[in-house]
């Protein structure tokens, strides 16, 4: 089993509609959790950080169920500027090493 | 705002030649990464770095890669041989610390190194 799974999509989204995906993590130590985003061929950029109480900024939704091992990210009113691959991301240790899910590609379309 | 910079941004070399690739990490930061990329695949960890020596490294980080960080501003990373299978996007990045709050990793734009 890979320790950070995520559906690589594509998902096509509507302008204007809400999108949400999973992530599942087997490591039970995981200690932080973040969604970052991908552009194609450039850096990781950090979206959000999760919170076991789940945490909104703006259109952006997170969740964290320890107890089922996985985190969600929800994109409410897609813009075509939410086009990207998000990147389910964690730490594992006291050091800060991120592990990173495959990523899941996201295309809103007009 | 402050950012990580990498350079070269890319970088195309011989097997079995050396490459540097060089970051300079955001000014108060004290803790470095580099990771990289394979093109396709995900983002992998390669090395931690705090108070001028190794905290952690993976298993792609054998003998022939190295850091450093010579000065109080640059972060490098050397690939001593290089081989076909070290063509990747390379970021570097870096935290004030991993405690909760000050964890967010800032990711420079990346090396892409393409080894012929």
């Amino acid at each position: 089993r890979k320790e950070v799974e995520q559906d690589p999509g594509p998902f096509n989204v509507p302008e204007g509609a809400t999108v949400a995906f999973n992530c599942t993590y087997s490591n039970s130590a995981s200690q932080s959790f973040f969604w970052y985003r991908q552009d194609c061929r450039k850096e990781p950029k950090l979206l959000m950080s999760v919170y076991s109480s789940g945490n909104e900024d703006g259109r952006f939704t997170a969740q964290l169920n320890r107890a089922s091992q996985y985190i969600s990210l929800l994109i409410r009113d897609s813009k075509l500027s939410d086009s990207a691959t998000y990147l389910c991301v964690m730490t594992t240790d006291s050091w800060g090493k991120l592990q990173f899910g495959a990523g899941t590609q996201v295309v809103v379309t007009p | 705002e402050p950012e990580v910079t990498q350079t070269p941004s890319h970088q195309v070399t011989q097997m079995g030649q050396e490459v540097i690739l060089r970051c300079v990490p955001i000014s108060n930061h004290l803790y470095f990464y580099w990771y990289r990329q394979i093109l396709g695949q995900k983002v992998e960890f390669l090395v931690s770095f705090y108070n001028n020596e190794i905290s952690e490294k993976s298993e792609i980080f054998d003998d022939q890669f190295s850091v450093e960080r010579p000065d109080g501003s640059n972060f490098t990373l050397k690939i001593r041989s290089t081989k076909l299978e070290d063509s990747a996007m390379y970021f570097c990045a870096s935290t004030r610390g991993p405690e909760e709050g000050q964890e967010t990793q800032y990711f420079g734009p990346g090396t892409r190194l393409l080894v012929l």
